[in-house]
């Protein structure tokens, strides 16, 4: 079974801080992604990363960055947190672009 | 930039009753995914459609993909309480897989 693991369920973070949020897959798939999910929004896509040390900003990138240094794993950074970045983060990976994706089970930030 | 609408935003059906849920996309798609998401959950895979008017069926659930690869459908047919969740469409471009707003499906035994 793929697994998509999420380093952290819940993560409780001040204003400012820079926050750092891992995702490691163990399928040695291509395609990475990071979405957040908030009511009403749906899934909005914040990075996909398609290959090491490649990444392509999604629709909501402002206030974000990446990094995917090993094909395994891809990280969201958020260089200064805010309140408006509270929100339920999920990370996903797939094999190749016309594959199914796998999601982690979320980790849930609340900037405080 | 490339968007999927997917409505009805939430919808409450009695058990036994049909649901549908639709998107749309205001450019041609490669392929679209559709995922469940049970209430506290992550997105699961249902299934993926790639081919114009394609119809694909797991038991209950009947998927179309529109002539134009602009459009899509689920449609659950005699709901049951086990069908709760959240349901989303997911369109693809090249290596980039957008999501709709999702629909929120309740189901009343």
């Amino acid at each position: 079974d793929v697994k998509v693991t999420q380093s952290s369920r819940y993560l409780v973070k001040r204003t400012g801080e820079k926050v750092f949020l891992e995702c490691v897959q163990d399928m040695d798939h291509e395609n990475m992604f990071w979405y957040r999910q908030d009511p009403g929004l749906g899934l909005r896509l914040i990075y996909f990363s398609y290959d090491v040390k490649m990444k392509e900003k999604g629709d909501i990138p402002e206030g974000y960055s990446v990094s995917r240094e090993k094909k395994e794993r891809f990280s969201l950074i958020l260089e200064s947190a805010s309140t408006n970045q509270t929100s339920m983060y999920l990370c996903a990976s797939s094999f190749s672009r016309n594959t199914e994706a796998f999601f982690g089970q979320g980790t849930r930030l609340t900037v405080v | 930039g490339q968007q999927v609408m997917q409505i009805p935003q939430y919808q409450h059906v009695q058990e036994g009753e049909d649901f549908t849920t639709y998107c749309n996309s205001s450019t041609t798609l490669s392929n679209i995914q559709w995922y469940k998401q049970r209430p506290g959950g992550h997105p699961v895979f249902l299934i993926q459609l790639v081919k114009s008017g394609e119809v694909k069926k797991q038991k209950r659930l009947t998927f179309q993909f529109g002539e134009a690869k602009k459009n899509s459908s689920l449609h659950i047919t005699a709901t049951q309480t086990t069908d709760v969740g959240t349901y989303f469409c997911a369109g693809l471009w090249g290596n980039k897989l957008v999501f709709g707003a999702g629909t929120i499906l309740r189901v009343k035994s």
